[in-house]
């Protein structure tokens, strides 16, 4: 099993620009999360999927939007990239709630010019 | 508001040392709490929890935490590090109502040789 995969792994932005991070879990999990992580600030939660074609917002959504039409994947999409978003994001998943253990993906380190 | 304090930003400790790294929660009711560890240019990887009962809890890679209500604190330990130890931990609380877990903001340890 490859666990949680990230795709990109790194990406870099002119601010203004779109782009759409995908995360795929091979487990059969039914909740998948998206975090970013900055320095100091720990994991903060932008969204996340209680199973497919459901999501819900995090503490931290705004300029963020997510899709879960597959099971398996769980895409996060910035619509118009600004500095303030650079950032490392990691996607996770569960079999079952906040209870359950996160299985976290790489990263993808993102930065916007 | 529930929270989770991390007072240690970076820790420093000798191989063979042991390790305690300190965490206090905030939260109203009987806490669900987790220990995260990232080692370099990874995602994180589940330690270990505390949901009820015996308040020593043991965890993979020969750590533990103990649960203290008195004190608001589930600090993690560790008898004697080794130079793999070296990662970012985070101690984290559920929050029940609404299906999430909110992490600290991490504590980088260092191991000297």
């Amino acid at each position: 099993n490859a666990g949680v995969t990230q795709t990109p792994k790194f990406r870099v932005l002119k601010t203004g620009q779109s782009m759409t991070l995908l995360c795929a879990q091979d487990m059969n999990h039914e909740y998948m999360y998206w975090y970013r992580q900055d320095p100091g600030m720990g994991l903060r939660l932008i969204h996340y999927s209680v199973g497919e074609g459901t999501t819900a917002k995090g503490e931290v959504p705004d300029g963020y939007n997510v899709s879960r039409l597959k099971k398996q994947n769980f895409l996060l999409g910035l619509e118009s990239a600004a500095p303030s978003q650079t950032s490392v994001y990691f996607c996770a998943s569960s079999y079952g709630g906040y209870l359950l253990e996160q299985y976290f993906g790489p990263g993808t380190r993102l930065t916007v010019t | 508001a529930q929270s989770v304090t991390q007072p240690d930003i970076h820790i420093t400790v000798s191989e063979g040392a042991s390790l305690e790294l300190r965490c206090n929660y905030s939260y109203g009711a009987t806490p669900y709490l987790f220990w995260y560890v990232q080692s370099p240019g990874q995602g994180l990887q589940l330690l270990l929890k505390y949901f009820s009962g015996d308040t020593l809890v043991q965890g993979i890679k020969g750590f533990e935490a103990e649960f203290k209500r008195s004190q608001s604190s589930f600090n993690l330990r560790k008898p004697s590090v080794h130079w793999s130890d070296a990662a970012e931990y985070f101690c984290a609380v559920a929050r029940p109502r609404d299906d999430k877990i909110i992490f600290g903001k991490g504590t980088r340890l260092h191991i000297l040789p």
